[in-house]
């Protein structure tokens, strides 16, 4: 069965100190993994899409990576406004075209000043 | 771009009751989706259409719940009747899925709460 898991389940960082979040994954065929981002009360925001193993994106100061079981969001010298819950979710490649996204339950960053 | 759009934004109802939620996609985007979250199960795929075709609606829970999605532009999903277990937020989500880009775009939600 395709699965995502994110750990840890909730952060809590001092601003400034830098940190990783994981998602690792089960799935039959990757055709991609994607993060996103969610603010309370909003809808997810995307972020990264990831393809290929050794593949690495940047966007300020997030850098997603990705391994053949696992990505990483590294977060460096994070902010307050960094705060959200972040969800990981993979596109299984069931030997055809598939758009659907299968999500893990998140991690909830809080960011302290 | 407004980006998807989604109505209402909050609907309160009692127990029996019909709601159908709304959403317009990003337009130019080929595929819709409905997904429900809540704190137990996070993010759910409810059901998905290309070029307003079902493709897969092997996440809708049961038979009191149904969407459509009769043009490019306009898509419902509707719950009869509803139940205290339907409370949740649920989202809209649309993409252009062409090549290799597949990235889904979210609209801000209906949080939904039955009585």
């Amino acid at each position: 069965e395709d699965q995502v898991t994110q750990s840890p389940e909730a952060l809590r960082l001092q601003e400034g100190e830098s940190s990783s979040l994981n998602c690792s994954y089960t799935v039959s065929g990757l055709r991609g993994l994607f993060w996103y981002r969610q603010d309370p009360g909003k809808g997810p925001e995307f972020l990264f899409t990831l393809y290929s193993a050794g593949e690495e994106k940047e966007k300020e100061r997030l850098k997603a990576t990705l391994t053949k079981k696992e990505s990483f969001l590294h977060i460096t010298a994070p902010k307050p406004e960094d705060s959200a819950t972040y969800l990981c979710a993979v596109q299984p490649s069931y030997g055809g075209a598939t758009n659907k996204l299968i999500f893990g339950t998140g991690t909830l960053l809080a960011v302290q000043p | 771009d407004a980006g998807v759009i989604q109505s209402p934004r909050h609907e309160v109802t009692e127990m029996g009751q019909e709601v159908t939620l709304r959403c317009k996609p990003i337009s130019g985007h080929n595929s819709l989706f409905w997904y429900r979250q809540t704190m137990m199960r996070g993010l759910e795929l409810l059901i998905y259409f290309n070029n307003n075709v079902p493709i897969d609606d092997s996440g809708m829970p049961e038979d009191r719940f149904s969407a459509k999605m009769p043009n490019a532009s306009f898509s419902t999903l509707k719950i009869q009747p509803s139940e205290p277990r339907d409370s949740a937020v649920y989202f809209c989500a649309s993409s252009l899925a062409s090549g290799a880009n597949y990235e889904q775009y979210f609209g801000p939600g209906t949080r939904l709460t039955v009585t």
